[in-house]
């Protein structure tokens, strides 16, 4: 069965610079969530959207962006990156916002930023 | 807001034993969901088992159960005749019933199976 499809799996960045991760959910799947997963730390909630539009917001940095598309796939935009940064993000999609909707993860982009 | 809070940060078991894993949360909510997550070494999300707040029944997974205790908000995770496939951090989420739709997660706890 497909899965959610995250690229790229690993980036390295330097401080101050730009990435661009992305998120492709399971087909048929129109929510999708992103969560970051400090060294040693759970996963803390992002964003997420559903049907295109911001359905919740979580403790995102305001130099961070993200927007779902029309294919359903979701790009998380991260501008002046900060050590603080480096960590595993998570992105995860599920058929609609119930809550019994199992939310489905990707493999993760593990971002390091030097 | 809710939190869960998961006080073994490590656990052991000998194979083929049997391990329980805890779990509490607050909420104010009456209806919500719960979760026990498995990030092996490949830090891949599985889900174990879930559990909807409404449903007095234990849920029931293979080897994996739970120990829902509402009145009490706790969780447990018990898991029958260890594997040394079971070794991996668990993780302990709470998920509302509506509205916002995000897992809040316990701070995970480390399972190492002794063969």
């Amino acid at each position: 069965a497909a899965g959610v499809i995250q690229s790229p799996r690993h980036l390295i960045k330097e401080k101050r610079e730009t990435a661009t991760l992305k998120c492709y959910p399971i087909p048929r799947h129109d929510t999708v969530y992103w969560y970051q997963q400090g060294p040693g730390q759970d996963p803390q909630f992002l964003i997420s959207f559903y049907e295109k539009m911001q359905s919740d917001k979580g403790s995102i940095p305001d130099r961070f962006s993200a927007q779902q598309f029309s294919d359903y796939h979701s790009e998380l935009n991260m501008s002046s990156l900060e050590l603080g940064d480096s960590a595993l993000y998570f992105c995860a999609s599920s058929s609609g916002l119930a809550g019994y909707n199992e939310q489905f993860f990707g493999p993760g982009t593990r971002l390091t930023v030097l | 807001a809710q939190t869960v809070t998961q006080s073994q940060p490590e656990m052991s078991v000998q194979e083929a034993e049997t391990v329980t894993l805890s779990c509490t949360y607050d909420t104010s909510e009456s209806d919500y969901y719960l979760f026990w997550y498995k990030q092996p070494p490949s830090r891949q999300m599985i889900l174990v088992i879930r559990q909807e707040a409404y449903k007095q029944q234990n849920a029931t997974e293979n080897r994996f159960s739970v120990n829902f205790q509402k009145a009490a908000k706790s969780f447990s995770l018990k898991i029958s005749d260890s594997q040394l496939g079971d070794a991996a951090m668990y993780f302990c989420a709470y998920r509302r019933y509506e509205g916002a739709q995000k897992l809040v997660f316990g701070q995970g706890t480390r399972l190492t199976i002794n063969p």
